[in-house]
């Protein structure tokens, strides 16, 4: 398998503009996961899914933030209008979770590097 | 709710040494414990975990033991290597409620120099 893929791998792009994101999962992977990694607050969880439906968009910073997931290869996350304290790597992550009280490893990304100017 | 508190880092090494970093946890319940390893420029990957309390987890010479009575997960390795040079993560995640999300530490960067 090719792992979790995201592209774009590194995105610049000014003030104002919209920003998407994109992540495609292990193949079979029921839970996908969106987490941002700054220097001043480390990672953070955003948003997950199971099975493509939301479960805990907790994270997500404010309203201009947007994440989907339409079928169960692909999912979305989008900042629009984008700011420069948007700056900072995402990731995407995925998981084929066995039960509860069971773990398997999460599976993540490269990231994207988004640097808004 | 839960959190992780590690040692800030960079931790700075000569090859060979004897590394430890220190992971603090804070949850109710019984969390499950984990260290992930990010190489630059890279995701990051699962290195070790432990899902008990006096469980060792261990890989490719890393190990850590989940302490409960210190709340505790510290990790240890005998003799670091170069290619050991990454930043590390200590995190937790709460599966015996079912939560899928890790609450991760804010890292530590290790440098190892020949």
């Amino acid at each position: 398998d090719a792992g979790v893929i995201q592209s774009p791998r590194h995105e610049v792009t000014e003030m104002g503009q919209e920003v998407t994101l994109r992540c495609k999962p292990i193949s079979g992977h029921d839970y996908l996961f969106w987490y941002r990694q700054t220097m001043m607050r480390g990672l953070e969880l955003l948003i997950y899914f199971n099975n493509n439906v939301p479960i805990d968009d907790s994270g997500m910073p404010e309203d201009r933030f947007s994440a989907k997931m339409p079928n169960a290869s692909f999912s979305t996350l989008k900042i629009q209008p984008s700011e420069p304290r948007d700056s900072a790597v995402y990731f995407c992550a995925s998981i084929n979770y066995p039960g509860t009280g069971l773990y398997n490893e999460q599976f993540f990304g490269p990231g994207t590097r988004l640097t808004v100017l | 709710g839960n959190s992780v508190t590690q040692m800030e880092g960079p931790v700075t090494l000569s090859e060979e040494a004897f590394l430890t970093i220190n992971c603090t946890y804070t949850a109710t319940g019984y969390p499950s414990l984990f260290w992930y390893v990010q190489y630059p420029g890279e995701g990051l990957q699962l290195l070790l975990k432990a899902t008990k309390a006096d469980d060792k987890g261990s890989n490719k010479g890393f190990e850590a033991t989940y302490r409960k009575e210190t709340t505790s997960f510290h990790l240890e390795k005998g003799s670091v290597q170069v290619s050991d040079s990454a930043v590390y993560f200590c995190a937790l995640s709460r599966v015996d409620t079912g939560r899928r999300a890790l609450t991760f530490g804010s890292g530590t960067r290790l440098q190892v120099q020949p």
